[in-house]
Protein backbone atom coordinates (compact mmCIF):
# COMPACT_ATOMS: atom_id res chain seq x y z
CA UNK A 1 0.00 0.00 0.00
CA UNK A 2 0.71 3.56 -0.06
CA UNK A 3 1.69 4.00 3.58
CA UNK A 4 1.82 1.70 6.56
CA UNK A 5 -1.35 0.70 8.06
CA UNK A 6 -2.53 0.09 11.44
CA UNK A 7 -5.67 -1.65 12.49
CA UNK A 8 -7.83 -0.98 14.75
CA UNK A 9 -7.61 2.86 15.19
CA UNK A 10 -9.12 2.20 18.20
CA UNK A 11 -9.38 -0.37 20.94
CA UNK A 12 -11.31 -0.38 24.46
CA UNK A 13 -10.69 -3.79 26.38
CA UNK A 14 -11.16 -4.76 29.94
CA UNK A 15 -8.32 -5.31 32.45
CA UNK A 16 -7.22 -9.00 31.99
CA UNK A 17 -8.00 -9.25 28.67
CA UNK A 18 -6.13 -9.81 25.63
CA UNK A 19 -5.62 -7.81 22.27
CA UNK A 20 -3.84 -7.83 19.17
CA UNK A 21 -2.92 -4.91 17.14
CA UNK A 22 -1.84 -5.42 13.40
CA UNK A 23 0.73 -3.73 11.36
CA UNK A 24 0.59 -3.60 7.45
CA UNK A 25 4.02 -2.10 6.39
CA UNK A 26 4.57 -0.22 3.29
CA UNK A 27 5.12 -3.12 0.26
CA UNK A 28 8.80 -4.13 -0.21
CA UNK A 29 9.76 -2.81 3.46
CA UNK A 30 12.19 -5.36 5.08
CA UNK A 31 12.25 -3.41 8.50
CA UNK A 32 9.70 -3.47 10.68
CA UNK A 33 9.15 -1.44 14.66
CA UNK A 34 6.63 -0.83 17.11
CA UNK A 35 6.50 1.70 19.28
CA UNK A 36 4.15 2.84 22.40
CA UNK A 37 3.19 6.39 23.21
CA UNK A 38 1.88 6.99 26.85
CA UNK A 39 -0.61 10.22 26.88
CA UNK A 40 1.99 12.97 27.28
CA UNK A 41 4.78 10.85 26.57
CA UNK A 42 7.73 10.60 24.33
CA UNK A 43 7.89 7.08 22.03
CA UNK A 44 8.94 4.11 23.78
CA UNK A 45 10.70 1.61 21.40
CA UNK A 46 9.09 -1.98 21.58
CA UNK A 47 10.36 -4.55 19.11
CA UNK A 48 12.36 -4.63 15.82
CA UNK A 49 11.76 -6.63 13.14
CA UNK A 50 15.12 -6.47 10.71
CA UNK A 51 14.56 -8.86 7.26
CA UNK A 52 15.54 -12.60 7.92
CA UNK A 53 17.78 -11.39 11.32
CA UNK A 54 16.19 -12.14 14.42
CA UNK A 55 13.96 -9.73 15.71
CA UNK A 56 15.55 -6.96 18.32
CA UNK A 57 12.89 -7.44 21.73
CA UNK A 58 14.97 -5.36 23.80
CA UNK A 59 12.13 -2.92 24.08
CA UNK A 60 9.33 -5.17 24.79
CA UNK A 61 8.34 -4.06 28.73
CA UNK A 62 7.24 -7.46 30.15
CA UNK A 63 6.48 -10.98 28.81
CA UNK A 64 3.03 -10.07 28.84
CA UNK A 65 4.26 -8.34 25.42
CA UNK A 66 4.75 -10.53 21.49
CA UNK A 67 4.91 -9.72 18.00
CA UNK A 68 4.91 -11.77 15.24
CA UNK A 69 5.91 -11.12 11.53
CA UNK A 70 4.50 -13.53 9.21
CA UNK A 71 5.90 -14.05 5.60
CA UNK A 72 8.30 -10.67 6.14
CA UNK A 73 4.88 -8.44 5.94
CA UNK A 74 1.90 -8.02 8.27
CA UNK A 75 2.83 -7.73 12.08
CA UNK A 76 0.77 -8.59 15.02
CA UNK A 77 1.65 -7.29 18.28
CA UNK A 78 -0.15 -9.03 21.17
CA UNK A 79 -0.61 -8.08 24.41
CA UNK A 80 -2.07 -10.53 27.01
CA UNK A 81 -3.51 -9.91 30.59
CA UNK A 82 -3.75 -6.10 29.63
CA UNK A 83 -2.98 -3.51 32.28
CA UNK A 84 -4.54 -0.19 32.54
CA UNK A 85 -1.09 0.84 32.43
CA UNK A 86 -0.68 -0.54 28.86
CA UNK A 87 -3.17 1.99 27.59
CA UNK A 88 -1.13 4.31 24.96
CA UNK A 89 -1.34 4.36 21.03
CA UNK A 90 0.82 2.06 19.90
CA UNK A 91 2.69 2.90 17.09
CA UNK A 92 4.47 0.82 13.86
CA UNK A 93 6.84 1.55 11.48
CA UNK A 94 8.62 0.39 8.56
CA UNK A 95 11.65 1.04 6.58
CA UNK A 96 13.25 -0.13 2.88
CA UNK A 97 15.95 -1.82 4.44
CA UNK A 98 17.24 -3.16 8.00
CA UNK A 99 19.28 -0.10 9.94
CA UNK A 100 17.69 2.27 8.33
CA UNK A 101 16.81 5.96 9.86
CA UNK A 102 14.12 7.00 8.04
CA UNK A 103 11.10 5.47 8.76
CA UNK A 104 7.62 5.31 7.76
CA UNK A 105 5.25 5.55 10.74
CA UNK A 106 1.12 4.38 10.66
CA UNK A 107 -1.38 6.59 12.35
CA UNK A 108 -1.48 4.29 15.41
CA UNK A 109 -4.08 2.43 17.56
CA UNK A 110 -5.05 3.75 20.32
CA UNK A 111 -5.41 1.01 23.11
CA UNK A 112 -7.70 1.87 26.13
CA UNK A 113 -7.97 -0.43 28.74
CA UNK A 114 -10.48 0.31 31.32
CA UNK B 1 23.96 7.54 19.47
CA UNK B 2 25.87 11.15 19.94
CA UNK B 3 23.03 13.08 22.74
CA UNK B 4 21.57 15.83 21.44
CA UNK B 5 19.91 18.68 23.50
CA UNK B 6 16.90 20.54 22.14
CA UNK B 7 14.87 23.80 23.95
CA UNK B 8 11.61 21.95 25.27
CA UNK B 9 9.52 24.83 23.11
CA UNK B 10 9.19 27.47 20.98
CA UNK B 11 6.56 29.71 19.47
CA UNK B 12 6.26 31.25 16.41
CA UNK B 13 4.35 33.34 14.13
CA UNK B 14 2.51 32.42 11.39
CA UNK B 15 4.29 33.05 8.17
CA UNK B 16 7.73 34.03 9.49
CA UNK B 17 10.61 31.64 9.61
CA UNK B 18 11.15 29.15 12.57
CA UNK B 19 14.30 28.04 13.25
CA UNK B 20 15.07 24.81 15.60
CA UNK B 21 18.28 24.69 17.11
CA UNK B 22 19.88 21.23 18.34
CA UNK B 23 22.89 21.14 20.16
CA UNK B 24 25.04 17.76 19.64
CA UNK B 25 28.58 18.03 20.88
CA UNK B 26 29.60 14.94 20.91
CA UNK B 27 28.77 13.76 17.32
CA UNK B 28 31.17 11.34 15.56
CA UNK B 29 32.34 11.74 12.24
CA UNK B 30 30.10 9.02 10.60
CA UNK B 31 26.69 10.36 12.62
CA UNK B 32 24.14 11.98 10.15
CA UNK B 33 21.38 14.28 11.92
CA UNK B 34 18.21 13.16 11.01
CA UNK B 35 14.71 15.39 11.88
CA UNK B 36 11.49 13.99 12.34
CA UNK B 37 8.04 15.63 13.84
CA UNK B 38 5.08 14.51 15.45
CA UNK B 39 1.65 16.15 15.07
CA UNK B 40 -0.56 15.88 17.50
CA UNK B 41 -2.36 12.64 17.68
CA UNK B 42 -0.34 11.48 14.12
CA UNK B 43 2.82 9.35 14.06
CA UNK B 44 5.95 10.96 13.39
CA UNK B 45 6.65 11.67 10.04
CA UNK B 46 10.32 12.12 8.66
CA UNK B 47 11.78 15.56 7.48
CA UNK B 48 15.29 15.55 6.31
CA UNK B 49 18.68 14.46 7.30
CA UNK B 50 22.42 15.77 6.60
CA UNK B 51 25.64 14.72 7.05
CA UNK B 52 27.92 17.78 6.92
CA UNK B 53 26.53 20.07 4.27
CA UNK B 54 23.33 22.12 4.42
CA UNK B 55 20.38 20.58 2.92
CA UNK B 56 16.99 21.47 1.42
CA UNK B 57 14.04 19.39 0.81
CA UNK B 58 10.42 20.65 0.30
CA UNK B 59 9.76 20.69 4.03
CA UNK B 60 12.36 22.38 5.21
CA UNK B 61 16.08 23.18 5.45
CA UNK B 62 19.00 21.80 7.63
CA UNK B 63 21.63 24.11 8.53
CA UNK B 64 24.74 22.10 10.09
CA UNK B 65 27.48 24.16 11.55
CA UNK B 66 31.25 23.43 10.20
CA UNK B 67 32.43 22.10 13.26
CA UNK B 68 28.90 19.82 12.95
CA UNK B 69 28.70 20.15 16.66
CA UNK B 70 25.11 21.73 16.32
CA UNK B 71 22.18 22.28 13.96
CA UNK B 72 19.41 24.55 13.06
CA UNK B 73 15.98 23.00 11.51
CA UNK B 74 14.50 25.71 9.45
CA UNK B 75 11.28 25.83 8.26
CA UNK B 76 10.88 28.93 5.87
CA UNK B 77 7.09 30.21 6.47
CA UNK B 78 5.59 28.44 9.33
CA UNK B 79 2.01 27.78 9.27
CA UNK B 80 -0.23 26.64 11.76
CA UNK B 81 -0.19 22.88 10.71
CA UNK B 82 3.57 23.07 11.55
CA UNK B 83 2.57 23.10 15.35
CA UNK B 84 4.43 19.59 16.25
CA UNK B 85 6.89 18.18 18.35
CA UNK B 86 10.37 18.29 16.37
CA UNK B 87 13.27 15.61 17.26
CA UNK B 88 16.31 15.79 16.36
CA UNK B 89 18.37 12.22 16.19
CA UNK B 90 22.13 11.88 15.73
CA UNK B 91 22.91 8.58 14.71
CA UNK B 92 24.98 6.65 12.33
CA UNK B 93 23.72 6.37 8.94
CA UNK B 94 21.61 3.19 7.47
CA UNK B 95 24.21 0.71 8.91
CA UNK B 96 22.74 0.73 12.82
CA UNK B 97 21.56 -2.40 14.54
CA UNK B 98 19.06 -0.78 16.49
CA UNK B 99 16.16 1.13 15.98
CA UNK B 100 15.79 4.84 16.03
CA UNK B 101 15.04 6.08 19.20
CA UNK B 102 13.30 9.60 19.98
CA UNK B 103 14.23 11.74 22.91
CA UNK B 104 11.50 14.68 24.34
CA UNK B 105 12.09 17.44 21.56
CA UNK B 106 11.08 20.70 20.66
CA UNK B 107 7.03 21.17 21.46
CA UNK B 108 6.68 24.03 18.74
CA UNK B 109 3.81 26.44 18.64
CA UNK B 110 2.89 28.41 15.35
CA UNK B 111 1.15 31.28 16.25
CA UNK B 112 -2.15 32.89 14.45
Amino acid sequence: GAGVSQSPSNKVTEKGKDVELRCDPISGHTALYWYRQSLGQGLEFLIYFQGNSAPDKSGLPSDRFSAERTGGSVSTLTIQRTQQEDSAVYLCASSFQTGANVLTFGAGSRLTVL
Amino acid sequence: DAKTTQPTSMDCAEGRAANLPCNHSTISGNEYVYWYRQIHSQGPQYIIHGLKNNETNEMASLIITEDRKSSTLILPHATLRDTAVYYCIVRVGDTGRRALTFGSGTRLQVQP
